[in-house]
C-alpha cells in the first residue's frame, strides 16, 4: 500500500517555541492532506484539510495562526504549531489519499508533541 | 455528516471470532463504510471498506446490510495482537473532509 511518513516521530520543546511536523506521501502524489490531532485514550480530531498550492480549510474551533499548515508540493505538507504551549501537547496525525475508487485513507505514522 | 456509534469496548479470548457492530442511520447514498485499525501511539491502518452486501479480504469481512443504518466487521480467530481500537467511518470517499471519527471501540483479546 501507499506509505505516508512523519518526521519527527517525538518532539519535546520549551513553552513560547514553534514546532514544525512534516508530512510526505512517499510513494504516491496527495493532491490532499489532513491533519488530526488525538489527546490520550481520545479519537482523532480533524484539524484542517490541506490542499497542495492552496490555503488549507480549519474545522471549526481550530486556530488557523496557531496551527500553521504548508502543502507546497504534491508530496509535502508541513504542520508548524507555533507559541507552543502545555495545553498543545498531543499526538498529531496526517493522511493522504491518492483518490480513486477505493478511496483509502493513508496514514502517517504520527507525531508525538511534548510541550514543557 | 454520517455519525456513527460503536460500543466503547469489547473483551475477546484468542481463537474466537469477534464481530463489531457500527451503527450509521443517516448514512447517504454516496457513503462508503470504512474501517480502521489503531495501535497506541500509531497512526489508524486500513482494514476494509465496503458499499452494501459483503465485502472480504484476507484479515477481515465486512457486513452491510440492505438499509446499509449498520455494518458489522467480523476478525476471524483473533491474537493477541489484534488488540487496539476499531474506527468504523462514513462518508463519501470524494469528500475526505467528512470522515470524521467517532469513539472507537477497544478491543481487548486475552489468552
Amino acid at each position: 500500500g501507499a506509505v505516508v511518513s512523519q518526521h519527527p516521530s517525538w518532539v519535546i520543546c520549551k513553552s513560547g517555541t514553534s514546532v514544525k511536523i512534516e508530512c510526505r506521501s512517499l510513494d504516491f502524489q496527495a493532491t490532499t492532506m489532513f491533519w488530526y490531532r488525538q489527546f490520550p485514550k481520545q479519537s482523532l480530531m480533524l484539524m484542517a484539510t490541506s490542499n497542495e498550492g492552496s490555503k488549507a480549510t480549519y474545522e471549526q474551533g481550530v486556530e488557523k495562526d496557531k496551527f500553521l499548515i504548508n502543502h507546497a508540493s504534491l508530496t509535502l505538507s508541513t504542520l508548524t504549531v507555533t507559541s507552543a504551549h502545555p495545553e498543545d501537547s498531543s499526538f498529531y496525525i496526517c493522511s493522504a489519499t491518492r483518490g480513486g475508487i477505493t478511496g483509502e485513507l493513508f496514514f502517517g505514522e504520527g507525531s508525538r508533541l511534548t510541550v514543557l | 455528516l454520517a455519525k456513527t456509534t460503536q460500543p466503547i469496548s469489547m473483551d475477546s479470548y484468542e481463537g474466537q471470532e469477534v464481530n463489531i457492530t457500527c451503527s450509521h442511520n443517516n448514512i447517504a447514498t454516496n457513503d462508503y463504510i470504512t474501517w480502521y485499525q489503531q495501535f497506541p501511539s500509531q497512526g489508524p491502518r486500513f482494514i476494509i471498506q465496503g458499499y452494501k452486501t459483503k465485502v472480504t479480504n484476507e484479515v477481515a469481512s465486512l457486513f452491510i446490510p440492505a438499509d446499509r443504518k449498520s455494518s458489522t466487521l467480523s476478525l476471524p480467530r483473533v491474537s493477541l495482537s489484534d488488540t487496539a481500537v476499531y474506527y468504523c467511518l462514513v462518508g463519501d470517499i470524494d469528500n475526505f473532509n467528512k470522515f470524521y471519527f467517532g469513539s472507537g471501540t477497544k478491543l481487548n483479546v486475552k489468552p
